[in-house]
């Protein structure tokens, strides 16, 4: 299986930049895309997708949220943060069966 | 508008068979590239992902549970159904269905299932 690894926290002040990682334990691109995708979730609500192959937007999702990286590092980034960002951030690829998660990242705001 | 909607038990008894539902609806599961999967959360855990079948009728599952999982679907009736059997404590959690995407990301979510196992 790949492993997807994320540091467990992030602080971030209000207005401010959070990048989180993922870093994966085994190439995740094939043919031109990169099979990695995150998602957020709130306390007591489901995942929701907020990037998907890497870099694109998901439907709805605020341009605050972008996406990037290649092969086996990958960041999210939300710029500038708001109250609301505060969630646990999860990454998942899909190069491999299984699809795996990464464990999270649960980001506070300062 | 896609929607899915999980339904089961609720609680149940060491060793029994854990029967999940999904409801959806805004998608056909016999169109092309389509799957739906189901992914469980332990409280305060991350997400496991346990079986997903696509429109095509091949199933996929989590090789550390595979001999325990059975994922169908009845396609006239826009439901997914899963069975986890000879449960366990550790079979606590919320169960989520996903309207899988051709690039295998989750795009949609149901709001989850509470099940507990218990004696």
């Amino acid at each position: 299986d790949i492993v997807l690894t994320q540091s467990p926290a992030l602080a971030v002040s209000l207005g401010q930049r959070a990048t989180i990682s993922c870093k994966t334990n085994q190439n995740v691109d094939y043919y031109g895309n990169s099979y990695m995708h995150w998602y957020q979730q709130k306390p007591g609500q489901q995942p929701k997708l907020l990037i998907y192959l890497a870099s694109n937007l998901a439907s709805g999702i605020p341009a605050r949220f972008s996406g990037r990286g290649s092969g086996t590092d990958f960041t999210l980034t939300i710029d500038p943060v708001e109250a609301d960002d505060t969630a646990t951030y999860y990454c998942q690829q899909s190069r491999n069966l299984p699809p795996t998660f990464g464990s999270g990242t649960k980001l506070e705001i300062k | 508008q896609v929607t899915l909607k999980e339904s089961g038990p609720g609680i149940l008894q060491p060793s029994q068979t854990l029967s999940l539902t999904c409801s959806f609806s805004g998608f056909l599961l016999s169109a092309s590239s389509v799957g739906v999967g189901w992914i469980r959360q332990p409280s305060g855990k991350g997400l496991e992902w346990l079986a997903t079948i696509g429109w095509e009728d091949v199933k996929h599952y989590n090789p550390s549970l595979k001999s325990r999982l059975t994922i169908s679907k009845d396609t006239s009736n826009n439901q997914v159904f899963l069975k986890i059997t000879s449960v366990d404590t550790a079979d606590t959690g919320t169960y989520y269905c996903a309207h899988r995407g051709v690039g295998g990301y989750f795009d949609y979510w149901g709001q989850g299932v509470m099940v507990t196992v218990s004696s």
